[in-house]
């Protein structure tokens, strides 16, 4: 099985735009998390989606968004980037989502906002 | 309000030495804990999980960990570290919700030297 893959690996852009990151899960997998990675802060959970929908947010302005479609995939969209948003964004996808199941993580995607 | 501690930043051990990475939690209810690994470039990989039974778990590639209730404790061990190990290590502790939501510790870095 093909493990959990993002697009793109790397992205610059610039204060105030916006920028859109691809997930997808592993086949059969109904659950998709995100989250942000920065150094001292560690991993922090955006939000969860189960069968497109959100199920779980974390604390993050409203600027950080997502979705997901049927086949599961999911993307997070950040709006009006500040240069706090450069991190490495992580997705981890399993099978419908719970404390007991293995998460799978990708290998994430690095935004620098400059 | 549910947290991961993880009290060493980064740690230096000689190949061949044991290695004890340290975690604490705070969480009301009985924990879901889980130890990831994350090389360099790499997304987090599994290491060990906990949800009941025997406090003291095994995982992949030597490691195992120890749930302490009493200390809300659930430390790393690997009585004898290689080469390969070096690597930051994530604990997590996953609260029982609909859905997925983790809360990661700051992750501790690990060094090996020959």
């Amino acid at each position: 099985k093909a493990g959990v893959t993002q697009t793109p690996r790397y992205l610059i852009k610039t204060r105030g735009q916006q920028v859109t990151l691809s997930c997808s899960p592993i086949s059969g997998h109904r659950s998709v998390s995100w989250y942000q990675q920065t150094p001292g802060q560690g991993l922090q959970f955006l939000f969860e989606y189960f069968s497109e929908t959100q199920r779980n947010k974390g604390n993050f302005p409203g600027r950080f968004s997502g979705r997901q479609f049927s086949n599961s995939r999911s993307e997070m969209n950040v709006s009006t980037l500040e240069l706090g948003d450069s991190a490495l964004y992580l997705c981890a996808s399993s099978l419908v989502g719970g404390p007991t199941e293995t998460q799978y993580f990708g290998p994430g995607t690095r935004l620098l906002v400059l | 309000a549910q947290s991961v501690t993880q009290p060493d930043i980064h740690i230096t051990v000689s190949e061949g030495a044991s290695l004890e990475l340290r975690c604490n939690y705070s969480y009301g209810a009985t924990p879901y804990l889980f130890w990831y690994v994350q090389s360099p470039g790499q997304g987090l990989q599994l290491l060990l999980k906990y949800f009941s039974g025997d406090t003291l778990v095994q995982g992949i590639k030597g490691f195992e960990a120890e749930f302490k209730r009493s200390q809300s404790s659930f430390n790393l061990r690997k009585p004898s570290v290689h080469w390969s190990d070096a690597a930051e290590y994530f604990c997590a502790v996953g609260i029982l919700n609909t859905g997925n939501q983790f809360y990661f510790g700051t992750g501790t870095s690990l060094t090996v030297i020959p």
